[in-house]
């Protein structure tokens, strides 16, 4: 159990288009999504923390306006990444938690976001 | 807000040969800590992870984590690794309600 999934896997857009990375958890209910951004050859950075039908907890210097994230249900939580420029390009990861005592969050594989 | 730190940026091993990659956090309050591994082209997956009880924790892959509180740590080892092993090491950090928190990862590179 404890599988979470992310789609697409890859996207390749134009600069100034928008998109929407979807992350479903397939076999439990996730009261917390997680979102993270990881550049080549680099660590995971925290973007934002979200509860099913709450407003995202973003991090320090993560611009919400500009990667918005809606969390609607307790399996699904969506990051659109609006007017994406080159310097948005990176590998982004969302991660689910069951919530309760042990927290432990578990990994979808991630999208390969590429803005030409 | 706690921080992880990981020694070895790039750890380059032979076959048979014994490991040891560092972890050490800091944060006030109690934690729970991982340690995942991410393949080539693969997502990251948990290795082993700590909560409580016994400070030595055995995860898959034979790798085994020894958290020591006093020094902040939480070095994962493995006795004898394998070409297969070849891959990103990233320890991680939670306290309390916070999110996981990782370390900027150390690049284990196996030759034959």
């Amino acid at each position: 159990g404890a599988v979470v999934s992310q789609h697409p896997s890859w996207v390749i857009c134009k600069s100034g288009t928008s998109v929407k990375i979807e992350c479903r958890s397939l076999d439990f209910q996730a009261t917390t999504m997680f979102w993270y951004r990881q550049f080549p050859k680099q660590s995971l950075m925290l973007m934002a923390t979200s509860n099913e039908g709450s407003k995202a907890t973003y991090e320090q210097g993560v611009e919400k306006d500009k990667f918005l994230i809606n969390h609607a249900s307790l399996t699904l939580s969506t990051l659109t990444v609006t007017s994406a420029h080159p310097e948005d390009s990176s590998f982004y990861i969302c991660s689910a938690s069951k919530g309760g005592v042990y927290n432990e969050q578990f990994f979808g594989p991630g999208t390969r976001l590429t803005v030409l | 807000a706690q921080s992880v730190s990981q020694h070895n940026h790039h750890v380059i091993l032979s076959e048979a040969a014994s490991l040891e990659l560092g972890c050490n956090y800091s944060y006030g309050g109690t934690v729970n800590l991982f340690w995942y591994v991410q393949y080539p082209g693969q997502h990251l997956q948990l290795l082993l992870k700590y909560f409580s009880g016994d400070p030595l924790v055995k995860g898959i892959k034979g790798f085994e984590a020894e958290f020591i509180k006093s020094k902040f740590s939480f070095n994962l080892r493995k006795p004898s690794v394998q070409w297969s092993d070849t891959a990103e090491y990233f320890c991680a950090v939670k306290g309390g309600n916070t999110p996981l928190v990782f370390g900027k990862g150390t690049r284990l590179s196996v030759i034959a």
